[in-house]
């Protein structure tokens, strides 16, 4: 099946820093990513959709200058979680879709997630 | 606002018990149920559901989509202590060709003893 690596896989870093997070699709090519937040023994909630080369959409409640996305490649996007704070800390998710199905009938793979502490 | 909801959140049973957990949603422009199993990390998948009435079947897994009533079950037979984990429900909604999304319910605790 699909792959979807993230890294890294845990970051601990000073509050006020940025750090950034990245997602690849190993063996396909994702059209969209997304990135999701969870907190602990909470569900995923999306943060954002990432379109190949253009803007991220933003999920209500999420700053965009405050997690930054770029989806430069169809095999790679990143997050950046700019001047970081404790509130900030929480398992980072990202998920990828291939290209080529068309219609709405499609899955989503997973990366293994990203543990932010912020100090 | 697009809400998925998932019962029971937490649920202990024997092993060897079958189980049933259970999604409803609201969603506009429903596209697809999907039904996650979360252990330690990231989710991994286990069903997409699109049609009403079909089960899908995976192992001692299954489960069915009920369009008309908006719902969704997971079932599993025989459990065994590695069947514990998190299931997480969540759909998928858009528009053809334009941007979509996946809610998730707050996932429901399966805890199997032995």
């Amino acid at each position: 099946g699909a792959v979807v690596s993230q890294h890294p896989s845990r970051v601990i870093c000073k509050s006020g820093t940025s750090v950034k997070i990245e997602c690849r699709s190993l063996d396909f090519q994702a059209t969209t990513m997304f990135w999701y937040r969870q907190f602990p023994k909470q569900s995923l909630m999306l943060m954002a959709t990432s379109n190949e080369g253009s803007k991220a959409t933003y999920e209500q409640g999420v700053e965009k200058d405050k997690f930054l996305i770029n989806h430069a490649s169809l095999t790679l996007s990143t997050l950046t979680v700019t001047s970081a704070h404790p509130e900030d800390s929480s398992f980072y998710i990202c998920s990828a879709r291939e290209w080529g199905f068309d219609g709405p009938y499609n899955e989503q793979f997973f990366g293994p997630g990203t543990r932010l502490t912020v100090l | 606002e697009d809400k998925v909801v998932q019962s029971p959140l937490s649920l202990v049973v024997h092993e060897g018990d079958t189980v049933t957990l259970n999604c409803s949603y609201e969603v506009t422009n429903f596209r697809s149920l999907l039904w996650y199993k979360q252990e330690k990390k990231a989710p991994t998948f286990l069903f997409m559901l699109t049609s009403s009435g079909i089960e899908k079947k995976s192992g001692r897994l299954s489960s069915i989509l009920d369009k008309k009533e908006l719902f969704s079950i997971l079932n599993i037979t025989a459990t065994q202590t590695g069947d514990s984990a998190v299931y997480l429900c969540a759909v998928n909604w858009g528009e053809r060709g334009g941007a979509d999304g996946l809610t998730f319910g707050k996932g429901t605790h399966l805890i199997i003893q032995p």
